[in-house]
């Protein structure tokens, strides 16, 4: 079965400088979120969109944006990005039906910021 | 605010033995609730849920969680526990926002050790 696909898997940067993570979301699931887990923390909400439309905002800073295009993949857009953005980035998708449905992971990209 | 606690950091189990990873809620409304297992260098994976119904609900491999409204507690079991369980397992809420029931929220997590 089709799974979330992140892209790319593992991000370096440097201080100051910018990083895009992609997500492309299970066929036909209309929903995407971006979490951030950081070293030994549990993973935190940062924002989600239903049918391209922000749905919903967390703990996102102001650094960083997301969108969802017609394709229904996302991507979230890290600027002046600080050593403590170092984490990994899970996004996952929900199928129609909204509250009743379990959220499914993609494997993460893992930010590295020097 | 929602919220969930896992009390225990690691879990140690001998295999075979029965486990249980312990969950408690804060939620306001009903509670959806979910369990999710994360391998080392993985993403999180789906065990089960709560929404309504049967206070035992059964999931993928082997995993059943029962729900207790009077103590808000959600905690995932096991009649047998093998060596493969051993990972980081995580009870989820859904709340409630000003977008509708978008987010999970996270308890810290619980490391599972089974051992041979």
């Amino acid at each position: 079965a089709a799974g979330v696909i992140q892209s790319p898997r593992h991000l370096i940067k440097e201080k100051r400088e910018t990083a895009t993570l992609k997500c492309y979301p299970i066929p036909r699931h209309d929903t995407v979120y971006w979490y951030q887990q950081g070293p030994g923390q549990d993973p935190q909400f940062l924002i989600s969109f239903y049918e391209k439309m922000q749905s919903d905002k967390g703990s996102i800073p102001d650094r960083f944006s997301a969108q969802q295009f017609s394709d229904y993949h996302s991507e979230l857009n890290m600027s002046s990005l600080e050593l403590g953005d170092s984490a990994l980035y899970f996004c996952a998708s929900s199928p129609p039906g909204g509250t009743y449905n379990e959220q499914f992971f993609g494997p993460g990209t893992r930010l590295t910021v020097l | 605010a929602q919220s969930v606690a896992q009390p225990e950091d690691q879990v140690n189990v001998a295999e075979g033995n029965p486990l249980t990873v312990k969950c408690t809620y804060s939620v306001s409304g009903n509670p959806y609730l979910f369990w999710y297992v994360q391998y080392p260098n993985r993403g999180l994976q789906f065990l089960l849920k709560y929404i309504t119904g049967d206070n035992l609900v059964k999931g993928s491999y082997g995993f059943e969680a029962e729900f207790n409204k009077s103590q808000t507690s959600f905690h995932l079991k096991k009649p047998s526990a093998l060596v493969s369980d051993s990972a980081l397992y995580f009870c989820a809420v859904r709340a409630p926002s000003a977008g509708g029931y978008n987010k999970l929220i996270f308890g810290a997590g619980t490391r599972l050790a089974v051992h041979p």
